[in-house]
């Protein structure tokens, strides 16, 4: 079934460098959601990129999203130690849905 | 309002007790959905209202679980006869008007059963 799936699952990186994650799904979608959860905490909204984009922006953060390769990669510039968190990716099921489906995240730990 | 809210932000209950968990969602958010998030987990999907219409429920996991949202904006999940394996986080997510837009999450309910 359709599944955001994020690669790597736990990443640890040095204050200030980059940090990439990445996405991957099964089937076609609509568009996907990238999500932010610290610890103990909700999900707060990162960026959402539709189908017929390939790359978005929104501060430090770079989304690309490849269709037909079925992958998505969230990029962090200049990383800071309150970017610790989980990372979510949540592709549509299927094209014209409203339902997200989640993988387990990738856990990232920026060292200060 | 600023965001969605959840209410309570923590909830035990002993094994066999019925539990309702209240969301209040963005003010003029047509869309409200629930979710389940277990430890280590992504959220899974529970049920999706649109307005006070339940349009999808195919996530429940058992007949133990009911939602309701009967005017259309503040949504409750109510679980009777709470197991030890409804253990979980329970999130709300509305959006402005189709589901397919961006879903906005309040903190969640933490439910511990006993």
């Amino acid at each position: 079934s359709q599944q955001g799936e994020e690669d790597p699952q736990a990443l640890s990186i040095q204050e200030g460098e980059n940090a990439t994650m990445n996405c991957s799904y099964k089937t076609s979608i609509n568009n996907l959601q990238w999500y932010r959860q610290n610890s103990g905490r909700g999900l707060v909204h990162l960026i959402l990129i539709r189908s017929n984009e390939r790359e978005k922006h929104s501060g430090r953060l770079r989304v690309t999203l490849d269709t037909s390769k079925k992958s998505s990669s969230l990029l962090i510039t200049a990383s800071r130690a309150a970017d610790t968190a989980s990372y979510f990716c949540a592709p549509s099921e299927g094209s014209g849905t409203y339902k997200y489906i989640f993988g387990t995240g990738t856990r990232l730990k920026v060292l200060a | 309002g600023a965001g969605v809210s959840q209410s309570p932000r923590y909830k035990v209950a002993k094994r066999g007790q019925d539990v309702a968990l209240r969301c209040d969602p963005i003010s003029g958010h047509v869309s409200l959905f629930w979710y389940q998030q277990a430890l280590g987990q992504g959220p899974e999907f529970l049920t999706y209202f649109q307005n006070e219409a339940q349009l999808d429920k195919s996530g429940l996991p058992s007949d133990r679980f009911f939602a309701e949202r009967p005017e259309g904006s503040v949504s409750t999940l109510k679980i009777q006869r709470t197991q030890q394996e409804d253990s979980a986080v329970y999130l709300c997510a509305s959006s402005l008007d189709r589901g397919t837009d961006t879903q906005y999450f309040g903190p969640g309910t933490r439910l511990t059963v006993l």
